[in-house]
């Protein structure tokens, strides 16, 4: 039973390239969440999905940023125009359908924007 | 919304020493608080969690209690070992229509001494 498998680990792109960083979700979990972690500090909320559904994207900048979970295939956290400030640990986190406790996070996406 | 303030940001002991991470939380209707371990470089690992029913709860060398009147809950180590060391995560969840997500403390750097 594989745990939240995100890919890529590493992302190197250059400013004004597009990222696109994938999750999929322990299997049986439709509740799909991204975080934010800048250095040295806490993960902030971005996006909540269900399949096809955006539930919650207050915490997700309106420019550059898209987020998606379609009825087949992982979830994808898209970010256009990349620039210095988007370089971050990107965590994607998931949850059964019964209860919205109890994340299990992925390992995570380190981006670095050069 | 949810606000979770977590103190301190800085904890260093000697091992076998005992640890507190305290966190408050802003929201009365908040009903479920995590606590996350994330060694560096690595993913977030729930460690443990207690629900708004309940006072206090324990596992093993960890245990969490809450104040719902103060709105605060807490984190305890006891006999602490070099391999606690890490950053630790409170977290609160609001049910807030249809969103479930966590709103983490910015973390406490636990440092555990030989």
């Amino acid at each position: 039973n594989a745990g939240v498998m995100q890919n890529p680990r590493h992302l190197v792109r250059r400013r004004g390239q597009e990222a696109r960083l994938r999750c999929s979700p322990v299997k049986g979990h439709s509740h799909v969440y991204w975080y934010r972690q800048l250095p040295e500090e806490g993960l902030k909320f971005m996006v909540y999905l269900q399949k096809e559904n955006i539930i919650d994207e207050s915490g997700m900048p309106k420019e550059r940023f898209s987020a998606e979970f379609p009825k087949e295939g992982p979830s994808i956290l898209r970010i256009q125009q990349v620039v210095r400030g988007d370089s971050a640990a990107y965590f994607c986190a998931s949850s059964p359908l019964d209860t919205n406790y109890g994340y299990t996070f992925g390992s995570g996406t380190r981006l670095t924007v050069v | 919304g949810e606000n979770v303030e977590q103190h301190p940001s800085t904890l260093s002991v000697q091992e076998g020493d005992s640890a507190v991470i305290k966190c408050t939380y802003s929201d009365s209707a908040s009903n479920y608080f995590p606590w996350y371990k994330q060694e560096l470089g690595k993913r977030p690992q729930l460690i443990i969690d207690i629900r708004s029913n309940v006072g206090e709860k324990k596992d093993q060398r960890i245990a969490v209690t809450l104040n719902k009147t103060a709105k605060h809950f807490s984190l305890h180590i006891t006999e602490t070992q070099p391999e606690d060391s890490a950053v630790y995560f409170c977290a609160a969840t609001l049910p807030q229509g249809g969103s479930e997500k966590l709103v983490f403390g910015k973390g406490t750097k636990l440092t555990v001494n030989p």
